[in-house]
């Protein structure tokens, strides 16, 4: 399983974009990347996920560079309610898809 | 997720009783999961089970069992508790639709926190 690093912590101000950084250097061909939220005392919440370039939702974007060996989350204009820990996964497209949990990144935002 | 439920929430128990978490489902989803959550840390798979006759073991599955009793429930046992087993515990589900290009969605439930003293 590709291993994934990505900052412990950020701080952020309210009405900022955050950008949070993950490197992926052992990433495979079939390996996705996706990211889950996760507020204190409640289960991890699926954010986005992607293979290559860049993919949009309601909630964010993720910027993958050609060499995959990166990703960056965009959380747009956050808000104090998006404090939570942010994990950045690798998971292998197969029957399997399981995910791999590192220690994420803790963002504060703050008022 | 409303559609996983766990029980119970919080549970403090003795070093050497024997605990069961329940996680139930109402998504319809075939996989499930058991994860567990110490301090700080990320989560660790436990168990999982892509359908009611099959059962795998995860990163950490040593103390830990597990039963598929039907499609929408899985339970996990300590057989006999100890204190290094206080953490916080999720189940998930997920729904493999094979669909190309993605890659499963898991839909996590609200937590068991258990104590071990």
């Amino acid at each position: 399983l590709a291993k994934t690093t990505q900052p412990i912590s950020m701080d952020s101000y309210e009405g900022q974009e955050v950008n949070i950084t993950c490197s992926h250097n052992n990433i495979a061909t079939n390996d996705y990347i996706t990211w889950y939220q996760q507020f204190p005392s409640q289960g991890p919440r699926f954010i986005i996920q992607g293979y290559k370039t860049k993919v949009t939702n309601e909630v964010a974007s993720l910027f993958i560079p050609a060499d995959r060996k990166s990703s960056t989350l965009s959380l747009p204009r956050v808000s104090l309610s998006d404090t939570a820990v942010y994990y950045c996964l690798v998971v292998i497209n197969n029957a399997g898809n399981m995910l791999t949990f590192g220690g994420g990144t803790r963002l504060m935002v703050k008022p | 997720d409303a559609d996983v439920t766990q029980t119970p929430r919080n549970r403090i128990t003795k070093t050497g009783k024997r605990i069961m978490l329940e996680c139930s489902q109402t998504k319809g989803h075939d996989r499930m999961y058991w994860y567990r959550q110490d301090p700080g840390l990320g989560l660790r798979l436990i168990y999982y089970s892509f359908d009611v006759k099959d059962i795998n073991k995860g990163e950490i599955s040593d103390g830990y069992s597990v039963s598929r009793q039907a499609q929408a429930k899985f339970s996990l046992s300590l057989e006999s508790a100890i204190p290094n087993q206080t953490a916080l515990y999720f189940c998930a589900t997920s729904d493999h639709r094979g669909l190309a290009g993605e890659v499963d969605t898991q839909y996590f439930g609200p937590g068991t926190r258990l104590t071990v003293l």
